[in-house]
């Protein structure tokens, strides 16, 4: 157990919808990373907070947003989905924002969209 | 363009052998690798990581070689045991930036009792 929890584990929804997947870092981490695993490929990153602020932002389309709260958890959210965001979406945290800091990751959320 | 490539989808090793996961990148700029394992229904764990001022890393039965000349890297894992079957991730990433890895597709181990 990394000690990163998300929910919901499987989300099943229909195309032109919006969900929201949460993810809550390890206590004491400061940063979180979400990263998203379609079929056959690797883990790419979409984006990074450290301490409630954006810090980085990788292939993110503008249909998905995120934001991180006071508390330190993190919410992904995804609208007008289309049958291509089906994948598993990986939530990662770390202590800081660089050098060589590990990242811990949650179990995923594994979204289908009909 | 993939950053970060693994050209075997897979590998079956038997147990107790040496097993030999391959990963290469292309850009220059990474200066930091990881290597994750991925159980099916898990997120990935790390395992171990190399710095760009290193050429070897070992942890155990785990050992990751960097040669930077070719941008490639290995993970050699000895003995190879059953509970090292998974899907091994190389990642890379730049340390002076905000750190976020770019991964590769995976290979899968099975590791034959």
């Amino acid at each position: 157990d990394s000690g990163v929890t998300q929910t919901p584990k499987h989300l099943i929804t229909a195309t032109g919808q919006r969900v929201t997947l949460r993810c809550s870092p390890r206590s004491g981490d400061l940063s979180v990373y979400w990263y998203q695993q379609s079929l056959d490929q690797g883990l790419q990153f979409l984006i990074q907070y450290y301490n409630g602020e954006e810090r980085a932002k990788g292939n993110i389309l503008e249909r998905f947003s995120a934001q991180q709260f006071p508390d330190l958890h993190s919410e992904l959210n995804l609208s007008s989905l289309e049958l291509g965001d089906s994948a598993l979406y990986f939530c990662a945290s770390s202590v800081i924002a660089g050098g060589t800091d590990t990242q811990y990751f949650g179990p995923g959320t594994r979204l289908t969209v009909l | 363009d993939q950053q970060v490539k693994q050209n075997s989808p897979s590998l079956s090793v038997q147990e107790g052998r040496i097993s030999i996961l391959n990963c290469d990148y292309t850009n220059s700029m990474f200066d930091y690798f990881l290597w994750y394992k991925k159980y099916p229904a898990e997120g990935p764990t790390f395992l171990i990581s190399i710095s760009s001022i290193k050429d070897k890393n070992e942890d155990g039965r785990f050992t990751v070689f960097l040669n930077k000349s070719a941008k490639h890297l290995s993970l050699h894992i000895v003995p190879s045991q059953p509970g090292d079957s998974a899907v091994y991730f190389c990642a890379a990433t730049v340390m002076a930036g905000s750190y976020q890895l770019t991964f590769g597709k995976g290979t899968k181990l099975s590791v034959i009792p």
